[in-house]
Formats: structure tokens, C-alpha cells, sequence
């Protein structure tokens, strides 16, 4: 069965300091696609990556990177020098192999970062 | 160009009654999906339009929610008789056939049953 697991709940840290959200997924499908996505308190969900099972390569956009691993079924997201504006809850989300071109998600539930002065 | 929108933004309704909450994809992208994210809570699937392919109603909790997309393009989800677990925030997202999935998401409805 497709599911996605992201175990932290909740995460507080320091402005500066660096933090890594976990997300573990599983699936039958051998093609498939892992998304990233931030809800910050304002409430509308901002797409931030979407990766192709065949590009293992990590990612880097300023001071996020992801770091997709297969051998693992991970697909962990880190927030370098973390900033108050960080403060979002986090999705991560699997293409579901049934639902054709446009894809239905699976979505975690979500991790909740608090990014404090 | 101009991304998902949705009306009402914030609505308010007495039990019993019946709401009607409106989204207006993305020109252009086929796919229209309806959620349901109640305080706290991570994303409840409701409902799933592709085209003029019959949609994914697998996640409509009970026969009280219906959906409809007319013309392939602007959906209306509405509540009957409403119940005071029904209060949420119900989003909405569209896609189209070249972003392999990728969501793009309303602001949403809030939605408070008295």
C-alpha cells in the first residue's frame, strides 16, 4: 500500500540553527513522485519541490535542500540557518500510481516547525 | 498568472443548513481536487475531478457532501444540512497534465457550523 510517513509531529528550534524534516514513503510503483510542499500560518499551501523516482541527485534552493534516498525510501527535506519565517507545518506528499497523468497525492500528516528568535 | 481561487473565504452557517463553497482552478489545468483540513490536522482527500473522466468521490464522508464541476472548469462543493463536525477548511487545488501531479492550492474556505 502507498503510504507516507513523516514521524516528527513537531519541531521547535532556534532562529540559525539548521533542521532536518523526515519524510519516509512507501510504494509498489516504480515510477513515481515525491513532493514537498509549506503551510505557513496564513493557511494556503506553497508547492517547493516535486522529484522524479529516477533523479536521486539532492537538491539545494538557498537554504533548503532535499535529500532523496531509494535505498532508504526517504525523501528528507533540511532548512539550513532555520529563520522565524520558517515557521510553517510542512507536507510531504507520493504520487498515487492509480490515479493516471494527473495524479491523486498521499499526504503525510504533516510536521509543524517553530522557528523561535 | 492568476492562481486557485475560492469563495467564500470564511463562512459561517447555523446547523442544519445548507453551504455551497466555490473554486475556481487554475485556466487551463484539467484536474480539480477538493480537501477537507480541519484545526491541526494534516489533509483529508475529499473528492477528485480529471477531465470529463467521472470523478473520485472516495473520500466524500458521507452522502450529505456532493461536488460538481461544470464545464471542466469551476467546482462547487456543497454541504447539506450541515453538522458542526463539518467545520474545517476545505481547499482546493488543480493541476494540469504536464505538472505530473503538482497541486496548486486556494487559499481556502473556513467553514464554522454553529
Amino acid at each position: 500500500a502507498q503510504k507516507v510517513t513523516q514521524a516528527q509531529t513537531e519541531i521547535s528550534v532556534v532562529e540559525k540553527e539548521d533542521v532536518t524534516l523526515d519524510c519516509v514513503y512507501e510504494t509498489r510503483d516504480t515510477t513515481y513522485y515525491l513532493f514537498w510542499y509549506k503551510q505557513p500560518p496564513s493557511g494556503e499551501l506553497v508547492f517547493l519541490i516535486r522529484r522524479n523516482s529516477f533523479d536521486e541527485q539532492n537538491e539545494i534552493s538557498g537554504r533548503y535542500s532535499w535529500n532523496f534516498q531509494k535505498s532508504t525510501s526517504s525523501f528528507n527535506f533540511t532548512i539550513t540557518a532555520s529563520q522565524v519565517v520558517d515557521s510553517a507545518v510542512y507536507f510531504c506528499a507520493l504520487s498515487d500510481p492509480n490515479a493516471g497523468n494527473n495524479r491523486k497525492l498521499i499526504w503525510g500528516l504533516g510536521t509543524s516547525l517553530a522557528v523561535n528568535p | 498568472g492568476a492562481g486557485v481561487s475560492q469563495s467564500p473565504s470564511n463562512k459561517v452557517t447555523e446547523k442544519g443548513k445548507d453551504v455551497e463553497l466555490r473554486c475556481d482552478p487554475i485556466s487551463g489545468h484539467t484536474a480539480l481536487y477538493w480537501y477537507r483540513q480541519s484545526l491541526g490536522q494534516g489533509l483529508e482527500f475529499l473528492i477528485y475531478f480529471q477531465g470529463n473522466s467521472a470523478p473520485d468521490k472516495s473520500g466524500l464522508p458521507s452522502d450529505r457532501f456532493s461536488a460538481e464541476r461544470t464545464g471542466g472548469s469551476v467546482s462547487t462543493l456543497t454541504i447539506q444540512r450541515t453538522q458542526q463536525e463539518d467545520s474545517a477548511v476545505y481547499l482546493c487545488a488543480s493541476s494540469s497534465r504536464t505538472s505530473v501531479g503538482t497541486q496548486y492550492f486556494g487559499p481556502g474556505t473556513r467553514l464554522l457550523v454553529l
